[in-house]
């Protein structure tokens, strides 16, 4: 059973180009959670989605910055006109929905993160 | 909101000896769960132990302990037998234990952990 995939490894873009990353979470897990992790710094929540719904997006950036899960396919985060501090690691991590009666969480699986770096 | 707080920027142990890094978290929930995960230098996430808050036993996986206070909101890691594999960042996280909206995984600062030889 493959873990949660993420390509690219590593991404290099120019300050305005727009920067797309992807997750395909591991499978039968519906539920994709996004983080930034900037130099020297821990995990920060950026998104979390289920499949063609954003179920919170309090830790997105206002501007410039959105995340998609579609029906078919791997979920996306698309940064557009990057600049220098949009310089991170980006990680995804999955999960299957809550379980049971009480809508339990189960634990979440990560990727191995990319790597952006904005010159 | 809750919180989760890694005191310790930076740890250092001998190779077999033992260690424990803090954590401390803020939180009005009754229900919850703590993990730690460790970050080596190849970036990837792995979960090292996880702690239900309604259970009273501390968890253990091999050499990797925890000490969980619930009253003090304390939730400490323990490596014994140190190995110089275990020479990595550690960050410790909250989750919630319920789905819906609230359920994302909460990091503190992490320590970066060296095992001298």
């Amino acid at each position: 059973n493959a873990g949660v995939m993420q390509n690219p490894r590593h991404l290099v873009r120019r300050r305005g180009q727009e920067a797309r990353l992807r997750c395909s979470p591991m499978k039968g897990h519906s539920h994709v959670y996004w983080y930034r992790q900037l130099p020297e710094e821990g995990l920060k929540f950026m998104v979390y989605l289920q499949k063609e719904n954003i179920i919170d997006e309090s830790g997105m950036p206002k501007e410039r910055f959105s995340a998609e899960f579609p029906k078919e396919g791997p979920s996306i985060l698309r940064i557009q006109q990057v600049v220098r501090g949009d310089s991170a690691a980006y990680f995804c991590a999955s999960s299957p929905p809550p379980r049971g009666s009480l809508n339990y969480n189960s634990p979440l699986h990560f990727g191995n993160g990319t790597r952006l770096t904005v010159t | 909101a809750q919180t989760v707080t890694q005191s310790q920027p930076e740890m250092s142990v001998q190779e077999a000896e033992t260690v424990t890094l803090s954590c401390t978290y803020d939180t009005s929930e009754s229900d919850y769960y703590l993990f730690w995960y460790k970050q080596p230098p190849s970036r990837q996430m792995i979960l090292v132990i996880r702690q239900e808050a309604y259970k009273q036993q501390n968890a253990t996986e091999n050499r990797f302990s925890v000490n969980f206070q619930k009253a003090a909101k304390s939730f400490s890691l323990k490596i014994s037998d140190s190995q110089l594999g275990d020479a990595a960042m550690y960050f410790c996280a909250y989750r919630t234990l319920y789905g819906g909206a609230t359920n994302k995984l909460i990091f503190g600062t992490g320590t970066l952990l060296a095992v001298q030889p």
